[in-house]
This record gives C-alpha cells, sequence and structure tokens, in this order.
C-alpha cells in the first residue's frame, strides 16, 4: 500500500516548456486535490476533484490545468511554465464519506518545480 | 472569507520541555473542523491532531494536545515531552463543515527542538 505518489519529484523547466505532474493514490479515495507550497506560506489549493470526470478550481488556478480521468489518478499540467511557477506541489487525497477523520486528507511526498 | 493566522513564525524548544503554538482564526461559521499538520525536512505532510468545532472536549494524540477555545477562535497546539523527532513545521488548518470542500492552512511556524 503505498498511499499517495507523485511523479517526478524534480523537475526543472525552461520558461515556456509545458509539463505534466502526476499523482497516483491506491486508497480508492474520491477525493484529490493539488496545491503548491511557497517561501513562508502555507500550502494554497491549486484545482481539486470530487469524483472520477469531476475537477473544480481553487485558490490558484491560472496557469494549470488539471483531468482525472481514473479514480486513481489526477493530473497536473502547465501548458506554459513561467518563474511565478517554480514552487514545491503537492498532491493529496481523501475518502469520500462525511465527518472528521474522513475529512483528513493524505499528502503525497511532493514535487519540487524550478522554472528559469 | 476564512483565514488562518500563525502568529509565530519560529519557535525553539529544549528537548523533554513543553511548548505551544498559535494558532487564531477567523469565520462567521458554526460548523467547522481544525487540523494541525507536520511537515518534517522530508517535506512529507502528516497529520497530527484535529478537532470537530462541535465537540468542547479538547482533542489528544499521545504527546500532542490542543487548546481549543471556541468563542476566541483560537486553537493552540501543546507538544509535551518535546523530542528531537518533533523538529518541523507545523501548519494549522481550517475545513468548513459543509459547502466547499477546502483546507485552508496557516503560514506555519517552524520549530527547533534544542538538545
Amino acid at each position: 500500500n503505498a498511499g499517495v505518489t507523485q511523479t517526478p519529484k524534480f523537475r526543472v523547466l525552461k520558461t515556456g516548456q509545458s509539463m505534466t505532474l502526476l499523482c497516483a493514490q491506491d486508497m480508492n479515495h474520491e477525493y484529490m486535490y493539488w496545491y503548491r507550497q511557497d517561501p513562508g506560506m502555507g500550502l494554497r489549493l491549486i484545482h481539486y476533484s470530487v469524483g472520477e470526470g469531476t475537477t473544480a478550481k481553487g485558490e490558484v488556478p491560472d496557469g494549470y490545468n488539471v483531468s482525472r480521468l481514473k479514480k486513481q489518478n489526477f493530473l497536473l499540467g502547465l501548458e506554459s511554465a513561467a518563474p511565478s511557477q517554480t514552487s514545491v506541489y503537492f498532491c493529496a487525497s481523501r475518502a469520500g464519506l462525511a465527518g472528521a477523520s474522513s475529512y483528513e486528507q493524505y499528502f503525497g511526498p511532493g514535487t519540487r518545480l524550478t522554472v528559469t | 472569507a476564512q483565514t488562518v493566522t500563525q502568529s509565530q513564525p519560529e519557535m525553539s524548544v529544549q528537548e523533554a520541555e513543553t511548548v505551544t503554538l498559535s494558532c487564531t482564526y477567523d469565520t462567521s461559521e458554526s460548523d467547522y473542523y481544525l487540523f494541525w499538520y507536520k511537515q518534517p525536512p522530508s517535506r512529507q505532510m502528516i497529520l497530527v491532531i484535529r478537532q470537530e468545532a462541535y465537540k468542547q472536549q479538547n482533542a489528544t494524540e499521545n504527546r500532542f494536545s490542543v487548546n481549543f477555545q471556541k468563542a476566541a477562535k483560537s486553537f493552540s497546539l501543546k507538544i509535551s515531552d518535546s523530542q528531537l523527532g518533533d523538529a518541523a513545521m507545523y501548519f494549522c488548518a481550517y475545513r468548513s463543515g459543509w459547502g466547499d470542500d477546502k483546507i485552508i492552512f496557516g503560514k506555519g511556524t517552524r520549530l527547533h527542538i534544542l538538545p
């Protein structure tokens, strides 16, 4: 049981390049999230998904797109990377039941992305 | 909109001592959940403790406990018998009890453990 995994762990991009970050979870969770973490900041929500085939915008969605074609995977895409997107990206997931215990989000190890 | 404030960017505590991390939040809702997450140097986010707003009893998990003051909108984390492995960033977080499925994080407090 690997939990939440993220691919890749590190990446360096040049301005204007595109890439996709992959998040996978093996816990059969309904909900999945993408966050970014910048120095001196907490985590900020980019996009999230409440189930296969659904996506929704979070706090800072501009410049990113997402897809949830399979329940276990949540992809984050950068179509034209900018230096402002240099950050550490975290994926998380949680079960779909209501109640405090199921609101717990399980996080992946993060992806450090640098855009030059 | 809800906000979460952690007023202590960094703190230090002697090993085996007790330390309290502060968190305040702003909301007009009556139903919500509060969390403390730990992020060690490995970057992995780990849930430390959670509190349901409708529960008056403060949550406790081994050496970790909270002081939840609903009227004051305060949610502090107390770590007893501090250990070297407790060194990390600690994030306070808020989730509405209904509506949008979003967690709002504070900016974090970096905790140093002095041997």
